[in-house]
């Protein structure tokens, strides 16, 4: 079977940084990808980590550690705006579905 | 602009009706996807197709029906079989699910009434 855990609450204050840790169990592993969800709205895409190291896209990086089954998204000079759920996602290499983690609630204050 | 539209944005269901979500793209993408999300919960993949004609079962299709009689629609039935329907359903779609991700559709809140 498949697992990813990830925190179910984080709280952080604007203008600071956060980091988001998943860990997974799978059968496969292709590659670790975030998702950003804001209330009653779809998730976005933000970032995909296919081999170990750091990426890094604005505000946000993504890091992977293949080795450790970890990974973890970070998140500087947060704003408000950055309030919503945050999801890991592995891909097992099966026909590019993805196995979403139950995701990370970000909330923001001032 | 290219996107997924998912339509009904809010739909209610009777007890022992079938009812249908449409989902439809524009993006040329070959890969779709249904999932299912649950209040706090994450997504959890009903059914997918990499190709017309074509489509597989997810972890979660049990009273769930699709089909894919064409490359920009993925509809996807939820039938009287599926005992706990009300949810959120989202659609997806992929060139592939690395560097490119998923697009998403903006969702249908089922609910039965």
């Amino acid at each position: 079977g498949q697992s990813l855990e990830q925190p179910s609450e984080v709280t952080a204050v604007e203008g600071a940084i956060v980091q988001i840790n998943c860990t997974y169990q799978t059968s496969g592993f292709y590659g670790l990808s975030w998702y950003q969800q804001h209330d009653g709205g779809a998730p976005t895409f933000l970032s995909y980590n296919g081999l170990d190291g750091l990426e890094e896209t604005g505000r946000f990086s993504s890091f992977l550690s293949r080795s450790d089954s970890y990974g973890y998204l970070l998140l500087q000079e947060l704003q408000m705006k950055d309030s919503a759920s945050y999801f890991c996602a592995v891909n097992t290499g099966t026909a590019s579905k993805l196995t979403f983690g139950t995701g990370t609630r970000l909330q923001v204050t001032l | 602009d290219g996107g997924i539209t998912q339509s009904p944005k809010y739909l209610f269901r009777k007890e022992g009706q079938n009812v249908t979500l449409s989902c439809e793209q524009n993006l040329n993408h070959d890969a779709m996807y249904w999932y299912r999300q649950d209040p706090g919960q994450g997504l959890r993949l009903i059914y997918y197709s990499q190709i017309v004609n074509d489509f597989q079962k997810g972890d979660i299709a049990e009273g769930y029906s699709v089909s894919r009689e064409k490359k920009e629609s993925f509809p996807l039935t939820v039938t009287s079989a599926q005992k706990n329907p009300t949810a959120f359903y989202l659609c997806a779609s992929s060139v592939d699910s690395g560097a490119n991700g998923y697009t998403f559709g903006s969702g249908t809140r089922l609910t039965v009434v």
